[in-house]
């Protein structure tokens, strides 16, 4: 079935960064967008980018560029985001979702299971 | 940006009970808009997309509706499952921006 599979839980220190991964399976890589959301303790959603597996082209949200870095190794069908200069307002639940056939659409599905980034001293 | 502005950020409610939850946005966004639902500690699901369309393998008492600026999900008959958290998001332009929420809680 189609799905993607995140890395697990991190801690971070402030000032450091971080790089998650989001394995997809079950159907072909390179034909869909890969969002990152992320979910911070008592706020809404906050939509971070995406990545053109294909090409990989990027669009970032405004309030991430320049510390944010989406990335995507197709051999392994495998997207990454990282994020540097960590401070304690960046954690959250970070997660990857698949997005539309060839950016045709902007929703989301199916989601990761999500991957809490902790950053504390 | 366009914003998006959901509500009541949270219902108490009864298994059997009818939930509407409404999303207005501050600008038309055509049926650009998708419901989700979350629960802690699972993935998010899709549940209604384009507006009104139900996500394969969603239970069809959920259902949505709108357009231009307002919208709307509906459970009927809300089942034990369907505590949770749900938020609509804009699906028009970039930055795609989300609803700030609306927990169903048990009565």
């Amino acid at each position: 079935q189609v799905q993607v599979v995140q890395s697990g839980a991190e801690v971070k220190k402030p000032g450091a960064s971080v790089k998650v991964s989001c394995k997809a399976s079950g159907y072909t890589f390179t034909d869909y967008y890969i969002h990152w959301v992320r979910l911070a303790p008592g706020q809404g959603p906050q939509w971070m980018g995406w990545i053109n597996p294909n090409s990989g082209a990027t669009n970032y949200a405004q309030k991430f560029q320049g510390r944010v870095t989406m990335t995507r190794d197709t051999s392994i069908s495998t997207a990454y985001m990282e994020l540097n200069r960590l401070t304690s307002d960046d954690t959250a639940v970070y997660y990857c979702a698949r997005g539309g056939h060839l950016g045709s659409y902007n929703w989301f599905h199916p989601w990761g299971q999500g991957t809490l980034v902790t950053v504390s001293s | 940006d366009i914003q998006m502005t959901q509500s009541p950020s949270s219902v108490s409610a009864s298994v059997g009970d009818r939930v509407t939850i409404t999303c207005r946005a501050t600008q038309g966004i055509s049926s650009w808009l998708a419901w989700y639902q979350l629960k802690p500690g699972k993935a998010p699901k899709l549940l209604i997309y384009a507006a009104s369309s139900l996500q394969g393998g969603v239970p069809s008492r959920f259902s949505g509706s709108g357009s231009g600026r307002d919208f709307t999900l509906t459970i009927t008959s809300l089942q034990p499952e369907d505590f949770a958290t749900y938020y609509c998001q804009q699906a028009n332009s970039f930055p795609l921006t989300f609803g700030g929420g609306t927990k169903v809680e048990i009565k």
